[in-house]
């Protein structure tokens, strides 16, 4: 089974400044690692996703994270936050294109002025 | 651009009561899923569907809780008798196996 850690569950900033949301897992095979973003009252967005390759994934509104296998961390920075970029973000994985997701408790990011 | 669609978006019920949850995934998408997200937390997994068989409902308290995909595309989820303790938003995806899963708006569901 997979499990998800995500040690803040609230991170205040000020608009501008940078960003990490941390995101930890554990797992005995494979998995594929996701962020996902949720507006308040809305459904699950899809921010970034590690499939294989790079171990870093950027999304187009600046994001990125890296996969870090020896840490197994899946961490998500951003150089410069919005006010807009206040929401949830959940930190999920799976173990295959069909499985369920696991997701963490998640993180609320709180942009200030 | 295709979504999942979800219905309705907010419920409120008494407990006791039954209450039916609607959801139409992206065209061509097998795969379904019904999740639970509980205030504070992340989803859980209730139920999953390929095509109109569950291939995985062991989370699903199936002593109240129902559900189906007859016809293999859209689904229902089904609370009888809702308890206090059903308060959550579910959430809806679908997925065509490409490792990305679309979620729809949400039911919110209040139970009083």
């Amino acid at each position: 089974a997979q499990s998800v850690t995500q040690l803040d569950s609230q991170v205040p900033v000020f608009e501008e400044a940078p960003v990490e949301l941390r995101c930890n897992y554990s797992s005995s095979v494979s998995v594929y690692l996701f962020w996902y973003v949720q507006y308040p009252n809305q459904g699950l967005q899809l921010l970034l996703k590690y499939l294989s390759g790079s171990t870093l994934v950027e999304s187009i509104n600046g994001f990125e994270a890296e996969f870090n296998k020896s840490q197994t961390s899946f961490h998500l920075r951003k150089p410069s936050v919005h006010i807009s970029d206040t929401a949830e973000y959940f930190c999920a994985v799976s173990v295959s294109g069909y499985s369920t997701l696991t997701f963490g408790k998640g993180t609320m990011l709180l942009v200030s002025p | 651009e295709a979504e999942v669609a979800q219905s309705p978006r907010y419920k409120i019920t008494e407990k006791s009561q039954a209450v039916a949850f609607w959801c139409d995934p992206i065209s061509g998408h097998a795969t379904l899923y019904w999740y639970r997200q509980i205030l504070g937390q992340g989803p859980e997994l209730l139920v999953q569907f390929q095509d109109e068989s569950v291939v995985d409902d062991s989370q699903l308290p199936k002593d109240r809780f129902s559900a189906e995909r007859l016809k293999g595309v859209d689904s229902t989820l089904k609370i009888q008798p809702a308890e206090l303790g059903d308060s959550a938003m579910y959430l809806c995806a679908s997925t065509t196996g490409d490792n990305e899963q679309f979620f729809g708006p949400g039911t919110r569901l209040t139970v009083l």
